[in-house]
């Protein structure tokens, strides 16, 4: 069974302060890893997908990473409006390949 | 282009009523998704439809119908809503290859 595991379960950062949140997952054949940006009120806002161990995504301030068994999503100098709740999803390759499976997310709040 | 729209964007049913959430998408996708949304439970795949005329179970399928009535559309009905069922539902749709879009939900309150 596919799982996904995302730490912390919140972060609490001063404004300029950079940081990590973390990914695991346990796959049977990675198609892709999703990151989605989730608004109090709000549907899921696609991020980025990731597809191999190696590859480096970036936007803005945000930059996803993707190993093996994790991936990271690096907040370089957050401000206030990233505040958020991050969310990690992995699509199976093989016969279930349509499922996606979440993590609990991460709630992400900026200070000013 | 409006993307994934969700009908209503509230709800309060009375336990043992019906209800139809109706998603549609205009990105011309082939599949589509409904997801429910709980504290401390992530999202949860309750019903997906790969392209028009199909449908198929997902993790948390019981209590609820789904109609995919055309390319653009797929809805979602309860046919006698329990407290359970109180939850934050998300319409999605992808193009079958790879990312999901999200619609900007439904809040739903059985009592």
């Amino acid at each position: 069974e596919d799982q996904v595991t995302q730490s912390p379960e919140a972060l609490r950062l001063q404004e300029g302060e950079s940081s990590s949140l973390n990914c695991s997952y346990t796959v049977s054949g990675l198609r892709g890893l999703f990151w989605y940006r989730q608004d109090p009120g709000k549907g899921p806002e696609f991020l980025f997908t990731l597809y191999s161990a190696g590859e480096e995504k970036e936007k803005e301030r945000l930059k996803a990473t993707l190993t093996k068994k994790e991936s990271f999503l690096h907040i370089t100098a957050p401000k206030p409006e990233d505040s958020a709740t991050y969310l990690c999803a992995v699509r199976a390759s093989g016969g279930s390949n349509y499922k996606l499976t979440f993590g609990k997310g991460t709630l992400l709040t900026v200070n000013p | 282009n409006a993307g994934v729209t969700q009908t209503p964007k509230f709800q309060v049913l009375k336990t043992g009523q019906s209800m139809t959430l109706q998603c549609a998408q205009d990105m011309n996708h082939n599949s589509m998704y409904w997801y429910r949304q709980d504290p401390g439970m992530g999202l949860r795949l309750i019903y997906y439809s790969a392209s028009e005329g199909t449908t198929d179970k997902g993790e948390v399928p019981n209590g609820y119908n789904v109609s995919r009535l055309n390319k653009r559309e797929f809805s979602l009905r309860l046919e006698s809503a329990a407290p359970s069922q109180t939850s934050v539902y998300f319409c999605a749709s992808d193009a079958g290859t790879d990312t999901q879009y999200f619609g900007p939900g439904t809040r739903l309150t059985v009592l």
